[in-house]
């Protein structure tokens, strides 16, 4: 079955920091993988996608996420946050049975 | 970006009742809606996903006379859970997809709804 694993279950920046989450997926296919963001109460919105073409795909609010087959990973990034990040940040891929799979999720806390 | 909304936001029912929670895509026609429960810290865990006018299908371990999922239209699915128990206080989000067309893998997310069982 796949599975998608976040490394970090909480990180903790300053604001101007670079940030880095790890996401690894387990299917060897063709893949589907999405990142989402859960600001305090607030719902999941959608940060950025990707199905196919350039691997490197930019999102909304300065985000960005490198897919890269051979590691089978989907790691977000921003060069530098702000205290507005703040929030949940699951990772997800779109499963053979038409299914979202998530992550066990990120808590990212930016000091201001 | 298209809507999905949740109602109620917050409920608190007695131990043995149940409780019906409505999602509702707003301008968009959901062909399929997902139901997750959120548990604190945690990730979202898939329950069932129903396709409009047929039954849904359950997550393993999801029990489906507790959790009854309907979908009667394009635009509305309801959770109803049944009997309640302490246990199943968690905070359930839906999410609907409009199968058809360019965004077809497009997923929305509802605002969750925060049900606490006395």
């Amino acid at each position: 079955a796949q599975s998608v694993s976040q490394h970090n279950h909480h990180v903790i920046l300053s604001e101007a920091a670079s940030l880095e989450l790890g996401c690894n997926y387990s299917y060897g296919g063709t893949v589907n993988l999405f990142w989402y963001v859960q600001y305090p109460g607030q719902h999941l919105q959608l940060l950025l996608k990707y199905f196919s073409g350039d691997p490197l795909v930019k999102g909304i609010k300065g985000f960005e996420a490198e897919f890269i087959k051979s590691k089978f990973s989907f790691n977000l990034r921003k060069p530098s946050v702000q205290w507005s990040d703040t929030a949940e940040y699951f990772c997800a891929v779109w499963s053979k049975g038409g299914k979202l799979i998530f992550g066990q999720g990120t808590e990212l806390s930016v000091k201001p | 970006g298209a809507v999905v909304s949740q109602h109620p936001s917050r409920v608190i029912c007695k131990s043995g009742t149940s409780v019906k929670i409505e999602c509702r895509s707003l301008d968009f026609q959901a062909t399929t809606m997902f139901w997750y429960r959120q548990f604190p810290k945690q990730s979202l865990m898939l329950m069932a996903t129903s396709n409009e006018g047929s039954k849904a299908t359950y997550e393993q371990g999801v029990e489906k006379d507790k959790f009854l999922i309907n979908h009667a239209s394009l635009t509305l699915s309801t959770l109803t859970v049944t009997s309640a128990h302490p246990e199943d206080s968690s905070f359930y989000i839906c999410s609907a997809r409009d199968g058809r067309g360019l965004f077809a893998y497009e997923q929305y997310f509802g605002p969750g709804t925060r049900l606490t069982v006395t």
